[in-house]
């Protein structure tokens, strides 16, 4: 069965301070990895994604994320958060049946 | 290009009564899935459609079920409502059934069962 967990539930971070939110997934096979972006009062919208080859992906807005096969984990970064990137932010694997698990989300607040 | 559009966006219901939910998908794309959302918790897959068929179900009882019509549209009936039903209900439309398509979601409809 797939499943996606993330670790933090809740992050506060300052203006500039680096990001790194947590995922790992499980699932027998081949997927792909994505994280989706919610910002207050608009809808789930994609971030990044990763199919294949080159394992860090950049997404919009500076984001990139890391896809370590070994340890099962696509970890999402930013070197400098800005007030701006306080939203929820979602991983999700889609497995090879088109069905997507999506983890609990992190919000993430970011102080001026 | 039109984003997917979901109604209504609240509703109130009853336990026991059925509601059904609308979505239109994004100009050009022919999946659609729909998703639960409880308050705290992430989007959990119901079903997918593509070319009208459903094409994957995830962990819901059969009185979950769904329509897609030959413009891509799709309805999400739940019967016999009950409070642990309460939640946000997304859609999402993407190009093509597979893994690599991304998805595109909607505002979502707010269903609280008294």
């Amino acid at each position: 069965a797939q499943s996606v967990s993330q670790h933090n539930h809740h992050v506060i971070l300052s203006e500039a301070a680096s990001l790194e939110l947590g995922c790992n997934y499980s699932y027998g096979g081949t997927v792909n990895l994505f994280w989706y972006v919610q910002y207050p009062g608009q809808h789930l919208q994609l971030l990044l994604k990763y199919f294949s080859g080159d394992p860090l992906v950049k997404g919009i807005k500076g984001f990139e994320a890391e896809f370590i096969k070994s340890k099962f984990s696509f970890n999402l970064r930013k070197p400098s958060v800005q007030w701006s990137d306080t939203a929820e932010y979602f991983c999700a694997v889609i497995g090879n049946a088109g069905k997507s698990t999506f983890g609990d989300g992190t919000t993430l607040t970011v102080k001026p | 290009e039109t984003g997917v559009t979901q109604s209504p966006t609240h509703l109130i219901k009853t336990r026991g009564q059925q509601v059904t939910l609308r979505c239109s998908s994004q100009s050009g794309h022919n999946t659609v899935s729909w998703y639960q959302q409880a308050l705290g918790q992430g989007p959990q897959f119901i079903f997918q459609y593509y070319r009208e068929e459903e094409n994957g179900r995830g962990n819901f009882p059969p009185r979950f079920s769904g329509l897609q019509f030959p413009n891509y549209s799709s309805e999400l009936n739940v019967n016999a409502l009950e409070l642990d039903d309460s939640a946000l209900y997304l859609c999402a439309s993407s190009l093509g059934q597979g893994k690599n398509s991304p998805l595109h979601f909607g505002n979502g409809t707010r269903l609280t069962v008294t």
